[in-house]
């Protein structure tokens, strides 16, 4: 049974670019959120896609955007990236009514 | 929103000892806490959670509780070994909102 797929699991970028970062969920799942982790903080929350609409989102710019496609997968966009988008971007998969969140080892993305 | 704190942020143990990470939460409406324990350049990976209507939940060596009128939750990791070396990650989320907030993390040093 395949956990929570991510990719790429580096990035490389420059400021002014544009991101997408991949997110398969566990089998059985239909939830998808995602969350960025700045170095040595705990996770930040930055929106979650169900039937493929973003349900719920944090406290994020719209330069963030995001899509769930029919087979539950995801994708995360950041555009005009800046330096403090450096981050680890976690995404993480549950069942729909199920609060437990299984994470993938996420992509490392620098922004330079 | 919810605000989780989450202490100490580092904790040195020898092995065989307990270990104890406490975090207190801002929002009485929250009712779900999980626990994640996360290991060097590894995913966060869901170790035990509680809901509100429990005061304490235990599994193996692992044992969390709640004290919902003071808000706060505690990890308690009982005969502490090497591999519980990792940075611990407590969250709290009301029902029918869909993100976790994470504390800060505490990083856990179990010395052989």
């Amino acid at each position: 049974d395949a956990g929570v797929t991510q990719s790429p699991t580096h990035l490389i970028k420059t400021r002014g670019q544009q991101v997408t970062l991949r997110c398969s969920p566990k089998s059985g799942h239909d939830t998808v959120s995602w969350y960025q982790q700045a170095l040595g903080q705990g996770p930040q929350f930055i929106f979650q896609y169900y039937e493929e609409e973003e349900r719920q989102r944090g406290n994020f710019p719209d330069r963030f955007s995001g899509h769930q496609f029919p087979n539950y997968s995801s994708e995360l966009n950041v555009n005009a990236l800046l330096l403090g988008d450096s981050a680890l971007y976690l995404c993480a998969s549950s069942r729909q009514g199920n609060e437990k969140l299984f994470f993938g080892s996420g992509t490392q993305l620098s922004v330079l | 929103g919810e605000n989780v704190e989450q202490h100490p942020s580092t904790l040195s143990v020898q092995e065989g000892d307990s270990a104890v990470i406490k975090c207190t939460y801002s929002d009485s409406a929250s009712n779900y806490f999980p626990w994640y324990k996360q290991e060097l350049g590894k995913r966060p990976q869901l170790i035990i959670d509680i809901r509100s209507n429990v005061g304490e939940k235990k599994d193996q060596r692992i044992a969390v509780t709640l004290n919902k009128t003071a808000k706060h939750f505690s990890l308690h990791i009982t005969e502490t070994q090497p591999e519980d070396s990792a940075v611990y990650f407590c969250a709290a989320s009301q029902r029918g909102r869909r993100a976790l907030t994470f504390g800060s993390g505490t990083r856990l040093q179990v010395q052989p």
